[in-house]
């Protein structure tokens, strides 16, 4: 089975910041990786697929990149809305697991 | 829109089953792939099956293999999931989900949920 390794766990920043989450797959999955984001009490909802392309709907801010076995989620504002968990999902093969999270809180 | 809404959910024992019911409406879907994932209290999410658009391929959590079958009835545009021998460990919010394709793939849309919690 791919292990899917998010870092940090928690991350801690303020409303206008740049910051990155990173995934790492335990065997190149190529680009068969999404991310989401999940708010308390909420399904998730998808933001980015096939590594770096946008789901429709998402703000520009959410970019993501990457191939193989290493990648990044980046937000390039920060807006009080994101502060929520992400996770990182590998669909290169079965079983389709998910990273275990980083948590996005406020500074 | 696309509307995702899952039954079934409750208090069941140890060792027994349940079902696990997702009307989806908004969208074709005998077209997509469907998943089931969960969501243990206070923990990360953890991918459980999938089914192919045309219930052709089904693909299981190693956690749930040979215990729960994943299905769908494209003439009733419905999702099922069949849990038996359940455990503690099986506790969580179970999400029906929507591919964005035909077989694998991200997830596009989710289910509000609905809890199942196995206890004596």
């Amino acid at each position: 089975d791919i292990q899917m390794t998010q870092s940090p766990p928690t991350l801690s920043a303020s409303v206008g910041d740049r910051v990155t989450i990173t995934c790492r797959a335990s065997q190149s999955i190529s680009i068969w990786l999404a991310w989401y984001q999940q708010k308390p009490g909420k399904a998730p909802k998808l933001l980015i697929y096939k590594a770096s392309s946008l789901e429709s709907g998402v703000p520009s801010r959410f970019s993501g990149s990457g191939s193989g076995t290493e990648f990044t989620l980046t937000i390039s504002s920060l807006q009080p809305d994101d502060f929520a968990t992400y996770y990182c999902q590998q669909y290169n093969s079965d079983p389709y697991t998910f990273g275990q999270g980083t948590k996005l809180e406020i500074k | 829109q696309v509307q995702l809404v899952e039954s079934g959910g409750g208090v069941v024992q140890p060792g027994r089953s349940l079902r696990l019911s997702c009307a989806a409406s908004g969208f074709t879907f005998s077209s997509y792939g469907m998943h089931w994932v969960r969501q243990g209290p206070g923990k990360g999410l953890e991918w459980v099956a999938l089914i192919s658009y045309d219930g052709s391929n089904e693909h299981y959590a190693d956690s749930v293999k040979g215990r729960f079958t994943i299905s769908r009835d494209n003439s009733k545009n419905t999702l099922y999931l069949q849990m038996s021998s359940l455990r503690a460990e099986d506790t969580a919010v179970y999400y029906c989900a929507k591919g964005r394709g035909s077989g694998a793939g991200a997830v596009d849309y989710w289910g509000q949920g609905t809890l199942v919690t196995v206890s004596s």
